[in-house]
């Protein structure tokens, strides 16, 4: 089955730095790759995902970025805010398995004033 | 509805008692998921459905845990006898379809919290 593997586990930032965050998935057939952002008591909220057929994807200060060969995937927040602060989860799904999703293990982002 | 709804909140139960946990989707969404998130880590698959049918069974843990969706909509994720370690975060989230050329995104609901003392 797949496996997707998250780093960094913490990462602490100044307000107004960017913030990046890296996955990487083991199956090749996966195909699509959201990412999900959950405040502490709260329910995941997807903020942005890629499909296989593009490489980048922006929305205003958030984007990601996909290597499909090297079979990695990257968050990118710029000008971090502290209601950014959160812990953020990559995943990765196959059509061909119902598009259930695999979670890495998250990344607590502090952005710090 | 306006968002995939859990209930309850919340549940307490002591070892070796039976629990239901209730997900409503959000309207339309044909496939609804499950899963178990323990403090620290991410969500953990479960068990999908598209429709009545459960498609994907491959996440539950051993046959204490079963789950239903027999009218298409609404779901139950039943645990028999429980146990300490399945204290977690349990998570429901619909979509669309689960058969999307390119992958359907996840709605989730905000969770119930099961303790087992």
């Amino acid at each position: 089955g797949e496996n997707v593997e998250q780093h960094p586990s913490t990462l602490s930032v100044q307000e107004g730095d960017s913030a990046v965050i890296k996955c990487t998935y083991s199956d090749s057939a996966s195909n699509y790759f959201p990412w999900y952002k959950q405040e502490l008591g709260k329910r995941p909220q997807l903020i942005i995902d890629i499909r296989s057929n593009v490489g980048e994807k922006k929305d205003q200060r958030i984007a990601v970025t996909l290597n499909k060969t090297a079979k990695h995937f990257s968050l990118h927040i710029t000008e971090t805010q502290p209601e950014d602060s959160a812990v953020y989860f990559c995943a990765a799904s196959s059509t061909g398995g119902g598009n259930k999703l695999t979670f890495g293990t998250g990344t607590q982002l502090k952005v710090e004033l | 509805g306006a968002g995939v709804s859990q209930t309850p909140s919340n549940k307490v139960t002591e070892k070796g008692k039976y629990v239901e946990l209730r997900c409503d989707p959000i309207s339309g969404h044909t496939a609804l998921y499950w899963y178990r998130q323990s403090l620290g880590q991410g969500p953990e698959f479960l068990i999908y459905f598209q429709g009545t049918g459960a498609a994907d069974d491959s996440g539950l843990p051993n046959d204490r845990f079963f789950a239903v969706r027999p009218e298409g909509s609404v779901s139950t994720l039943k645990i028999q006898r429980t146990e300490r370690g399945d204290s977690a975060v349990y998570l429901c989230a619909s979509s669309l379809t689960a058969f999307t050329r390119d992958g359907s995104p996840l709605h989730f609901g905000n969770g119930t919290r099961l303790t087992v003392t």
